[in-house]
């Protein structure tokens, strides 16, 4: 498709597991960002790059977060060691640079029992 | 101060009012702004970018008043199909976006 795609739109793992989510941005989209979303909370920024490289990876809440991005495509974020608190909806965007309009896709719903 | 701040609301309004929404920033080095709209449940949606002279996209219009730094979106003749969560997000000057937390909109018959 033409938009952002993320999978697995919906991830139920036990407290403790890996988990490792995928986004492809809009084909020539050079920006590429992630950020989680608590219910009924804002978004919260995680991390950007900029081609393959991440500028700016102090948004990760903690040293299990780690993010890559490869091809100047597609890009994963991993969690390594889930803990409940990361229960969340992870949305990753993409923009054709870093000072345009992002567009959002659907989504990584993740639930750590 | 918050780096972007939104009045949450709720703003209730009856279909067919007019309703302005601002979005204050702290950082005069910002540069790009947008509004956004959110749905529950859902992604957030690219409403307009909002450009120094103003911009104009149907029913909206969006403001940047650099002086006081905020941004201002107003919704005419609103809509049933209005009734989503608003957001502004400011770009600063080393382009890690920053969203407000929404102001919410609820449009009635």
């Amino acid at each position: 498709g033409a938009g952002v795609s993320q999978s697995p739109s919906n991830k139920v793992t036990e407290k403790g597991k890996d988990v490792e989510l995928r986004c492809d941005p809009i084909s020539g989209h050079t920006a590429l960002y992630w950020y989680r979303q608590s219910l009924g909370q804002g978004l919260e920024f995680l991390i950007y790059f900029q081609g393959n490289s991440a500028p700016d990876k102090s948004g990760l809440p903690s040293d299990r977060f780690s993010a890559e991005r490869t091809g100047g495509s597609v890009s994963t974020l991993t969690i390594q060691r889930t803990q409940q608190e990361d229960s969340a909806v992870y949305l990753c965007a993409s923009s054709i640079d870093r000072d345009q309009p992002q567009h959002f896709g659907d989504g990584t719903r993740l639930s750590i029992l | 101060r918050k780096e972007v701040e939104q009045d949450p609301g709720p703003f209730n309004v009856p279909e067919g009012a007019t309703v302005a929404f601002n979005c204050t920033y702290s950082n005069s080095a910002s540069q790009s702004f947008f509004w956004y709209r959110q749905d529950c449940r859902k992604e957030p949606k690219l409403l307009m970018s909002v450009y120094s002279s103003g911009n104009e996209d149907g029913r909206f219009t969006a403001q940047l008043n650099r002086a006081s730094q905020y941004i201002s979106l107003l919704i005419r003749d609103s809509k049933l199909s209005d009734s989503a969560t608003y957001l502004c997000v400011v770009l600063g000057g080393s382009y890690i976006p920053t969203f407000g937390r929404g102001t919410s909109l609820i449009v009635h018959p």
